[in-house]
């Protein structure tokens, strides 16, 4: 079975600086996906970012970027100029990419907060 | 395009009671998947349904039932609840275009369930 952890439950950044969430997971798959969905207080989950196991670049939308390390099953997720808007909880996720069974497999999350 | 839609957002019920949440996808998914978030479990996947048939099914017991009707909004439904039950449900909903496991689940805001 996968299994996803995020071993930090809570990270705290200045607002403009740069912080890093970490995240491992664990699979025998070849072909998987990885997200980063962003749960702020709201409840509302929104996806953050996507990454393809078989591509070897990093994704990035605007100031979020990832650094995936197959080898290693890390999955670290970079927020730069970080914003107030960008507290909340992050949630690393691990699907399969074959096969008709499509679940999400979800860390415990991150509880990020951001010093103005 | 409208976003993932669900109804209640609040629910306060008495246990031995059942309860019957509504999920409405994207225009246009087919898809929908079902889970469930707890403090203590984390999110946890309950199950999916693609054109109104289960697809997959999560470690919940059989209290736990979905249903997913022609045109993609899919109810579950919660017998004899326990207190346990007391959860953020939430609903994701993707394409699902050929039955391969390629596309993101965006989720909905989430009914809050209260067992008393």
């Amino acid at each position: 079975a996968q299994t996803v952890t995020q071993s930090q439950p809570e990270m705290s950044v200045q607002e403009a600086e740069t912080v890093t969430l970490s995240c491992t997971y664990d699979t025998s798959e070849s072909d998987y996906y990885l997200f980063w969905y962003k749960q702020p207080p709201s409840r509302q989950m929104i996806l953050v970012i996507r990454q393809e196991a078989y591509k070897q670049q990093n994704a990035t939308e605007n100031r979020f970027s990832v650094n995936f390390q197959k080898a290693a099953k890390s999955f670290s997720l970079k927020i730069s100029d970080s914003q107030l808007g960008d507290a909340a909880m992050y949630f690393c996720a691990y699907r399969r990419a074959t096969g008709a069974n499509s679940k999400l497999t979800f860390g415990k999350g991150i509880t990020l907060s951001v010093r103005p | 395009k409208a976003g993932v839609t669900q109804t209640p957002r609040y629910l306060i019920k008495t246990r031995g009671q059942q309860v019957t949440l509504s999920c409405s996808p994207i225009s246009g998914h087919r898809s929908v998947s079902w889970y469930q978030q707890t403090p203590g479990q984390g999110l946890q996947f309950l199950f999916e349904y693609f054109s109104e048939t289960q697809r997959n099914k999560g470690n919940f017991p059989g209290r736990f039932s979905g249903r997913q009707f022609s045109n993609s909004r899919s109810e579950m439904n919660v017998s004899t609840l326990e207190l346990g039950d007391s959860a953020l449900y939430l609903c994701a909903s993707s394409l699902r275009d050929g039955g391969t496991s390629t596309d993101t689940q965006y989720f909905g805001p989430g009914t809050r369930l209260t067992v008393l």
